[in-house]
C-alpha cells in the first residue's frame, strides 16, 4: 500500500520570503503522479502542481516548483515571494496509474501562514 | 467553464436520520471521485465512478454509505442512519482521464454535522 507522509504540521513564512514544505512517499509502483493541493480556509481544493513520475525534469508553476528526488521517494514544494493569499493548508497526494482507480492518497497536511 | 458543485454546502442532521449529498461534476469529465475529511482520518478515497464501469466502492466505511451515479453526470451519496463519527466534509471531485491528464478538480464540499 501507497503511503504519504507530511512531516511539518504547521509552518510559517514573512510575505515575499521563500519557503519549503516537505513530502516523502512509500510505494513500490513506477507509474505515478505526485501532487500538492491547496485549501484555503474556503474549503475548497485547488491544485497547485503535479509531476509525472517518468519526468525527471522538477515541475513549475510560476512561483511554485516541486524538487522531485524518485529515488529517495521525495517530493518537496518551494514556493517563492510568498503572499498573504498562499495562507492555506498544503496536501501533498500520490496517484497510481493505469489501475482500476486513479484515486489519490493525501499526507495530513502542512498548514501554512504567510505573515505581514 | 463552471467547476464542480456541491450541494447542500452545509448540513446538520440528528443521529439515525439518513442524508442525501449531490455532486455535480464538471461537464464532460468521465470520472468521478468522493472523499471525507475529517480530523482524526483526514482526506479519505470513499468511491470511484468511471464512465459506464463498475464503480469502486472499496473505501466505503461501511455497508450504511452508498452512492450512485445517474446519467454519467450527477452524483448522490446516501449515508443512512447517521452516527456522530461520520461528521465531516465530504469532498466530490472529477477528471478527465485522457491521455496523462489525470488531474482531479475538487468542490467546494458538504460539512456534515451529524447531533
Amino acid at each position: 500500500a501507497q503511503t504519504v507522509t507530511q512531516s511539518q504540521p504547521e509552518m510559517s513564512v514573512q510575505e515575499a520570503e521563500t519557503v519549503t514544505l516537505s513530502c516523502t512517499y512509500d510505494t513500490s509502483e513506477n507509474n505515478y503522479y505526485l501532487f500538492w493541493y491547496k485549501q484555503p480556509p474556503s474549503r475548497q481544493m485547488i491544485l497547485v502542481i503535479r509531476q509525472e513520475a517518468y519526468k525527471q525534469q522538477n515541475a513549475t508553476e510560476n512561483r511554485f516548483s516541486v524538487n522531485f528526488q524518485k529515488a529517495a521517494k521525495s517530493f518537496s514544494l518551494k514556493i517563492s515571494d510568498s503572499q498573504l493569499g498562499d495562507t492555506a493548508m498544503y496536501f501533498c497526494a500520490f496517484m497510481k496509474i493505469g489501475g482500476a482507480t486513479n484515486k489519490l492518497i493525501f499526507g495530513t497536511g502542512t498548514l501554512l501562514a504567510v505573515q505581514p | 467553464g463552471a467547476g464542480v458543485s456541491q450541494s447542500p454546502s452545509n448540513k446538520v442532521t440528528e443521529k439515525g436520520k439518513d442524508v442525501e449529498l449531490r455532486c455535480d461534476p464538471i461537464s464532460g469529465h468521465t470520472a468521478l471521485y468522493w472523499y471525507r475529511q475529517s480530523l482524526g482520518q483526514g482526506l479519505e478515497f470513499l468511491i470511484y465512478f468511471q464512465g459506464n464501469s463498475a464503480p469502486d466502492k472499496s473505501g466505503l466505511p461501511s455497508d450504511r454509505f452508498s452512492a450512485e451515479r445517474t446519467g454519467g453526470s450527477v452524483s448522490t451519496l446516501t449515508i443512512q442512519r447517521t452516527q456522530q463519527e461520520d461528521s465531516a466534509v465530504y469532498l466530490c471531485a472529477s477528471s478527465l482521464v485522457q491521455g496523462n491528464t489525470y488531474e482531479q478538480y475538487f468542490g467546494p464540499g458538504t460539512r456534515l454535522t451529524v447531533t
